[in-house]
């Protein structure tokens, strides 16, 4: 298995402009989660997924935000409009429903707004 | 919601001694307790993970600890190497995971 994929890798982007980054979980996990790290707060979880539902979103900063599952293979993060706060390194994780809990993360997304 | 410490922030040990890392929970209903390690410019990976029914367990030469009266757990790290350098997180879990701050360690060969 090639692991959980993220996309892009890099995006830097000018303040006001709408970002999208993107999640490819690993086959068969039905738990896909996005964290968000920064030196000031560490890992922060946004929300999370069960079965492409969203479950908890009580971690995602502000309207600006939005996540979107719309199958078990694909998941988005998206904000609009982005502001140089929002600068940080995105994460996403999937997991099975299993005995274990091991969350499986992507190399993430660093995003730098300007 | 859960609330975590760890303790220290920064470690530095010579190659071959000993590291150890602590953290505290707040939240009695927390009944998992991972360890992830993350290397500059990856993903934070899964190195070691105990249940609030196990007091200890052990993998080669890292050994997690946990004490659910005191709410404290600790990750052990014998005969450090080089490429044990990287920052350590520990987690609690009572539905969802809340991380530690991290503790960046140096090996020194």
């Amino acid at each position: 298995d090639a692991g959980v994929i993220q996309s892009p890798r890099h995006e830097v982007t000018e303040m006001g402009q709408e970002v999208t980054l993107r999640c490819k979980p690993i086959s068969g996990h039905d738990y896909l989660f996005w964290y968000r790290q920064t030196m000031m707060r560490g890992l922060e979880l946004l929300i999370y997924f069960n079965n492409n539902v969203p479950i908890d979103d009580s971690g995602m900063p502000e309207d600006r935000f939005s996540a979107k599952m719309p199958n078990a293979s694909f998941s988005t993060l998206k904000i609009q409009p982005s502001e140089p706060r929002d600068s940080a390194v995105y994460f996403c994780a999937s997991r099975t429903s299993g005995s274990s809990y091991e969350q499986y993360f992507g190399p993430g997304t660093r995003l730098t707004v300007t | 919601g859960e609330n975590v410490e760890q303790h220290p922030s920064t470690l530095s040990v010579q190659e071959g001694d000993s590291a150890v890392i602590k953290c505290t929970y707040s939240d009695s209903a927390s009944n998992y307790f991972p360890w992830y390690k993350q290397e500059l410019g990856k993903g934070p990976q899964l190195i070691i993970d105990i249940r609030s029914n196990v007091g200890e367990k052990k993998d080669q030469r890292i050994a997690v600890t946990l004490n659910k009266t005191a709410k404290h757990f600790s990750l052990h790290i014998t005969e450090t190497q080089p490429e044990d350098s990287a920052v350590y997180f520990c987690a609690a879990d009572d539905y969802k995971l809340s991380f530690g701050a991290g503790t960046t360690v140096t090996v020194r060969a």
